[in-house]
């Protein structure tokens, strides 16, 4: 147990619909990262935030967005979404000056 | 811009053989690297990491790697790997600053023979 948690485990969600990712870190970690992996796509980096504030922005689509509450929690909101979004969400959390990154057991999107 | 190379995507070892999953990397300063392990299902469990000292590191699971900065390599080895070892493996680098994000290969798939 990585002491990340995310809700839900699976989501199965139409076309067109809007869902949200939710995510708590290991306790005293200020930084969470948000990841999607796919089959044909792999591991990509999503978005970062630390303390509240994005901080780094990888391959994330603008119907993506996120934010990191002041209890830390992080929500990633998908919208508008395609059948290509289907994948594994996973959110990872980190202390400060420490690179390395604990895994939650991710999200299942499956969009029909 | 920091990129990772992970040149196999799938290796079958047979139960009790050694193993060596490689790891390319490059970037413009001195790495953090990273191993992790993910389970069919599950999120990705960090075996080990490198920042800095001793080349050679061990990690959890029996699992090292060694850090070769002329090679820019940091290959991961078991020397007897068990059926439970089945699993995706994924080399990482990181900023040496607070909490920059890494860059994760793409994963090298590994398959254990009884």
């Amino acid at each position: 147990d990585s002491g990340v948690t995310q809700t839900p485990k699976h989501l199965i969600t139409a076309t067109g619909q809007r869902v949200t990712l939710r995510c708590s870190p290991r306790s005293g970690d200020l930084s969470v990262y948000w990841y999607q992996q796919s089959l044909d796509q792999g591991l990509q980096f999503l978005i970062q935030y630390y303390n509240g504030e994005e901080r780094a922005k990888g391959n994330i689509l603008e119907r993506f967005s996120a934010q990191q509450f002041p209890d830390l929690h992080s929500e990633l909101n998908l919208s508008s979404l395609e059948l290509g979004d289907s994948a594994l969400y996973f959110c990872a959390s980190s202390g400060r000056g420490a690179d390395e990154q604990y895994f939650g057991p991710g999200t299942r999107l499956t969009v029909t | 811009a920091q990129s990772v190379t992970q040149p196999d995507i799938h290796i079958t070892v047979s139960e009790g053989a050694s193993l060596e999953l490689r790891c390319n990397y490059s970037y413009g300063a001195t790495p953090y690297l990273f191993w992790y392990v993910q389970s069919p299902g599950q999120g990705l469990q960090l075996l080990l990491k490198y920042f800095s000292g001793d080349t050679l590191v061990q990690g959890i699971k029996g699992f090292e790697a060694e850090f070769k900065r002329s090679q820019s390599s940091f290959n991961l080895r078991k020397p007897s790997v068990h059926w439970s070892d089945a699993a995706e493996y994924f080399c990482a680098v990181g900023a040496s600053t607070n909490a920059g994000k890494s860059t994760f290969g793409d994963g090298t798939t590994l398959t254990v023979k009884p």
